[in-house]
């Protein structure tokens, strides 16, 4: 089993709707939380952190982490083409200075 | 911006030749790292830093060795290139946020595209 997995996508939402990406870790004590947006041919760029449960809002994304299902979940509301790229989840565990990404999920917004 | 820059941004090698990414920090960041992205394999981390001279492994450190004789720059070399190191390298630094540890929103550079023949 991989440490933090993500569906590899493509996701292909319509303009204007919500779009849903998850992220699933295994390591029960990991304590931080983070979506990174790359462009293709770009460095990934950070997007949203979150450490405790419960939804975190920032502009048109909101960031959802449930340790107890080790599940994190990033939203997107009022998708537009620019917010097409690839989404990479990372997880750093208790006491560790590293950061273990997902594969990342592939998200099309469509006119 | 976190100031990170790398160099080259592009290079093509043959196989069995030495290469040397560089990665240079302007912030005094104590953390560095370096990663390589491949399709399918996502970002995965080569080696890291957390001061001048002190460095470990990443998940993927085979072939690869790290030097850091200065806080701004942390150099990744490829004693003797292979096809398998065609990649995309990324440098990071982390840097304190609002989070639960000292050190804990990484950074991206620009990243260095190799190509090894």
């Amino acid at each position: 089993q991989k440490e933090v997995e993500q569906n590899s996508g493509p996701l292909s939402v319509p303009e204007g709707a919500i779009a849903s990406l998850n992220c699933t870790y295994s390591d029960r004590v990991s304590q931080s939380f983070f979506w990174y947006r790359q462009y293709s041919g770009k460095s990934p760029e950070l997007i949203m952190s979150i450490y405790s449960n419960g939804d975190k809002e920032d502009g048109r994304f909101t960031a959802q982490l449930n340790k107890a299902s080790q599940y994190v979940s990033l939203l997107i509301r009022d998708s537009q083409p620019s917010d097409s790229a690839t989404y990479l989840c990372a997880v750093r565990g208790q006491g560790a200075q590293k950061l273990v990404f997902g594969q990342g999920t592939r998200l099309t917004i469509n006119p | 911006d976190a100031g990170i820059t790398q160099s080259p941004r592009h290079k093509v090698t043959e196989t069995g030749t030495p290469v040397t990414l560089r990665c240079h920090q302007t912030e005094n960041h104590r953390y560095m790292y370096w990663y390589r992205q491949d399709p399918g394999h996502g970002l995965r981390l080569i080696h890291y830093s957390y001061g001048v001279k002190d460095t470990d492994k990443g998940e993927v450190s085979d072939g690869y060795s790290v030097s850091r004789s200065k806080t701004e720059d942390f150099l990744l070399t490829l004693e003797s290139a292979t096809s398998s190191q065609t990649s995309v390298y990324f440098c990071a630094i982390s840097e304190r946020t609002s989070g639960p540890s000292l050190a804990d929103t990484q950074y991206f550079g620009p990243g260095t595209r190799l190509t090894v023949l």
